[in-house]
Formats: structure tokens, sequence, C-alpha cells
């Protein structure tokens, strides 16, 4: 089965500092890559997802690179703020069964102001 | 006001007893999911149903048992085989597990049993 690994497990940034988080998979048939963050004593939400028919992936503030030669994706923060503190996930499926994913341990990102 | 209710928020569980957590969602969605989450293990997945009256194992199905009678409804029970149940439970659902435009996971805000 799928095997995600992700780095750092946390990440100390101050504010206005860029902030990445890398993960790694090892089926080559997945196909989806989404990241949620889960602020702390709240529900996991979608921040941003990509498909592997795409290399990069950007909105506002945050960007998302995969290269599926080398099995990695990434999530770039920039111009961090203190609410983007929270825990990220890297997750990994195959299109054709989207909810059955496989997560990343999870980082920590700590922004300090 | 659409989303996923889980219910309760904190259970507490002496060990042999089996606990039912509950989870409901009005999005009208077709698939739901139950994910554990444990510190520093990310969320794994339990169990699965794409469909009302069907269900699927997922990577940690051993100690769980599900239904799904109806759409709205996807109630997990811990049992007490489960040898290591403390953890975090976060159910899940998906519009349609085939073909949908999007692969947006919307999460319950989760129950936390705590075995004594």
């Amino acid at each position: 089965g799928e095997n995600v690994e992700q780095h750092p497990s946390t990440l100390s940034v101050q504010e206005g500092d860029s902030a990445v988080i890398k993960c790694t998979y090892s089926d080559s048939a997945s196909n989806y890559f989404p990241w949620y963050k889960q602020e702390l004593g709240k529900r996991p939400q979608l921040i941003i997802d990509i498909r592997s028919n795409v290399g990069e992936k950007k909105d506002q503030r945050i960007a998302v690179t995969l290269n599926k030669t080398a099995k990695h994706f990434s999530l770039h923060i920039t111009e961090t703020q203190p609410e983007d503190s929270a825990v990220y996930f890297c997750a990994a499926s195959s299109l054709t069964s989207y909810g059955k994913l496989t997560f990343g341990q999870g980082t920590i990102l700590t922004v300090h102001p | 006001d659409g989303g996923i209710t889980q219910s309760p928020k904190y259970l507490f569980r002496k060990e042999g007893q089996n606990v039912t957590l509950s989870c409901e969602q009005n999005l009208n969605h077709d698939a739901m999911y139950w994910y554990r989450q444990d510190p520093g293990q990310g969320l794994r997945l339990i169990y699965y149903s794409q469909i009302v009256n069907d269900f699927q194992k997922g990577d940690i199905a051993e100690g769980y048992s599900v239904s799904r009678e109806k759409k709205e409804s996807f109630p997990l029970t811990v049992t007490s085989a489960q040898k290591n149940p403390t953890a975090f439970y976060l159910c899940a659902s998906i519009p349609s597990s085939r073909g949908a435009n999007t692969g947006e996971l919307f999460f319950g805000e989760g129950s936390r049993l705590t075995v004594l």
C-alpha cells in the first residue's frame, strides 16, 4: 500500500518568513495530493491540492509543487502570519478513490510574531 | 447549516466495554469515512462506505465495526477487541468517491475517546 513520509515534524519561523514542508510517497499510482490544515482542537480543512498532471499550483500565499519522478511534493507558505500556526498534513490517493487518503505524520508549524 | 456532526465530543470508557460514536451528515454526500488520529501518526483510515448498505475495511479496521443503513449516518463501534482505543476519531464525507470534481474531504469536529 501507499506510504507517505512528512518532514519536518515541527517547524518554527518568524512572522514574514517562508515555511516549507516536504512529503514523499511510495505508490506511483497515486495521482492526487491534498494538504490539510488543522488548528488546535478543530477539524482538518483542505487548504490546497494538486493532481499529477500539473507540477505546481498556487493560491495566494500558499503553493504546492509536485515531482512525480522523485515521488515528492512540497507545501510552500510565504509571508507567514501567526494565524498560519497549526498542524499541516500532506496526503496521497488515487483519483478513483478520493476519500481513501494516506496521510503523512503531520508538521506542527509555529509562527512567532 | 450543512455539515457533519459527531457525538459525543468526549467519551470515557472502561476496558471491556463497547462504545458507539455517532456521525451524521446533511450534505447529501454519498461516501463517508472514519479516520483515527494519534499524536505523531497522522490520520489512519478505519472504515469507509461509498453507498448505503455497503462498507469496506480501511488500513486499521481490527477491533472496529460500522453500519450504513442510511445515507446520512455512519456510526462507528469501538469494540473491546480494539487493543488501544484511546484516540481522536474523525468522521468525514465526500460528494462521491467516483468521478468527483474535487477530492475534498469534509470532516466532523471529532470525538475523543479515552479508555480508563
